[in-house]
């Protein structure tokens, strides 16, 4: 089956350092994917959609400029976090969906543990 | 993008079907409805995916009415392994390149 791996699972940093999470398709290709952010006890919350080759397509509320997403492959994304505080904080997800697949689904990645002390 | 609702919470024991039901009143006439699993401190899971009337895998059954308006996931003889939180979306068959907006869920605790 698909499957979509992130890197780290974990990591812990200072406040005011930035952080670069990745997300990779290991064994299809993916034109899009998605970002996702989610805190304790709540729902999963679309923060952009990254597009390969193309600027990343950002929601409502999210700081572009705080979270960089570049997708220079067709099997990789990066989301970084940049000058990071205790408020991002939080568990993010990414997910992928085939290229030129007729499947309606998205795989998701296991999710990134994020703490900024 | 049509809005679910889905109860918050319920509760159930081993080996007890589990049927969550999801509102989606503002449903288009394109959409589908798909239903995700997540555990704790893991990315979501597709369980199933369905149009209209009964689809059902080796997971899952999914039932939808006529009018498309509601639909119910249903989980036959859960096990502990099946306490997680459940999603009810509603996306265009060509999910990818939709958006998934995930409602609050319903968190499910299957008691021994």
């Amino acid at each position: 089956g698909a499957v979509v791996s992130q890197h780290p699972s974990r990591v812990i940093c200072k406040s005011g350092t930035s952080v670069k999470i990745e997300c990779r398709s290991l064994d299809f290709q993916a034109t899009t994917m998605f970002w996702y952010r989610q805190f304790p006890k709540k729902s999963l919350m679309l923060m952009a959609t990254s597009n390969e080759g193309s600027k990343a397509t950002y929601e409502q509320g999210v700081e572009k400029d705080k979270f960089l997403i570049n997708h220079a492959s067709l099997t990789l994304s990066t989301l970084t976090v940049t000058s990071a505080h205790p408020e991002d904080s939080s568990f993010y997800i990414c997910s992928a969906r085939m290229v030129a697949s007729s499947s309606y689904e998205q795989y998701f990645g296991p999710g990134t543990r994020l703490t900024v002390t | 993008l049509a809005k679910t609702t889905q109860p918050i919470s319920m509760d159930s024991y081993e080996g007890q079907e589990v049927n969550i039901t999801c509102s989606h009143n503002n449903i288009a006439t394109n959409d589908y409805i798909t239903w995700y699993q997540q555990f704790p401190s893991q990315g979501p899971r597709f369980i199933i995916q369905g149009y209209k009337t009964k689809v059902t895998n080796e997971v899952a059954s999914l039932f939808i009415p006529a009018d498309r308006k509601s639909s119910t996931l249903s989980l036959p003889r859960v096990s502990l392994s099946d306490t997680a939180v459940y999603y009810c979306l509603v996306t265009l068959p060509s999910g990818g390149y939709n958006k998934l907006i995930f409602g609050a869920g319903t968190r499910l605790a299957v008691h021994p």
